[in-house]
């Protein structure tokens, strides 16, 4: 079993939808957890940030970190053309220790 | 800030060359950078974790003779594939830590450059 599951997709919505993107885990030590967007071509874009539980707000974007249950969500509302890209999970037990990613959701906004 | 330049973007070479590849923290120190790997379709993998003015820690499985990495100064780090062969095609991309005040953090994310794609014909 993979250390974070996150489902491949392709995942493909109309423009104006919302969009719920999530990642399970298996190490309860994880305490720091990312969201990151990759356009084709290009390097990972740091979206959200968040440290242990709770909800983490920032535009269109609202990250979910559930200890108890290991799960994390991104959600994206209003969906635009322009959010099409890999969306990748990752997290850290922190203190320098190398982050985790998840395999990555790819995401088509459509018009 | 944590503002991370990689550079070449694109690089297409003979096999048997070696190529290096730049990355720049631009406004801030990195005491510790990252180097990955990306495959088509697959997430990323960690390749070895550069410590300036020290050597660096490869993964486990990843050639330290083949994937050279210097981190000479606070702000430069660079990768060079020695003798490379059409198998070390890949997208190469490299992660610092954000930094406050200009130094870096620990418990910061990481922030990734643009990427190399390296085609060894």
């Amino acid at each position: 079993q993979k250390e974070v599951e996150q489902d491949p997709g392709p995942l493909s919505v109309p423009e104006g939808a919302i969009v719920s993107l999530n990642c399970t885990y298996s190490n309860s030590a994880f305490q720091y957890f990312m969201w990151y967007r990759q356009y084709s071509r290009k390097g990972p874009e740091l979206l959200m940030y968040t440290y242990s539980s709770g909800n983490k707000e920032d535009g269109r974007f609202t990250a979910q970190v559930d200890k108890s249950s290991k799960y994390i969500s991104l959600f994206i509302r209003d969906s635009q053309p322009s959010d099409s890209a890999t969306y990748l999970c990752a997290m850290t037990s922190g203190g320098g220790n190398k982050l985790t990613f998840g395999t990555g959701t790819q995401l088509k906004v459509e018009l | 800030g944590a503002v991370v330049s990689q550079h070449p973007s694109w690089v297409i070479c003979k096999s048997g060359t070696s190529v290096k590849i730049e990355c720049r923290s631009l406004d801030f120190q990195a005491t510790t950078m990252f180097w990955y790997r990306q495959f088509p379709k697959q997430s990323l993998m960690l390749m070895a974790t550069s410590n300036e003015g020290s050597k660096a820690t490869y993964e486990q499985g990843v050639e330290k003779d083949k994937f050279l990495i210097n981190h000479a100064s606070l702000t430069l780090s660079t990768l060079t594939v020695t003798s490379a062969h059409p198998e070390d095609s890949s997208f190469y991309i490299c992660s610092a830590r954000g930094s406050d005040r200009g130094v870096e953090v620990v418990n910061q994310p990481q922030h990734f450059g643009d990427g190399t794609r390296l085609s060894i014909l």
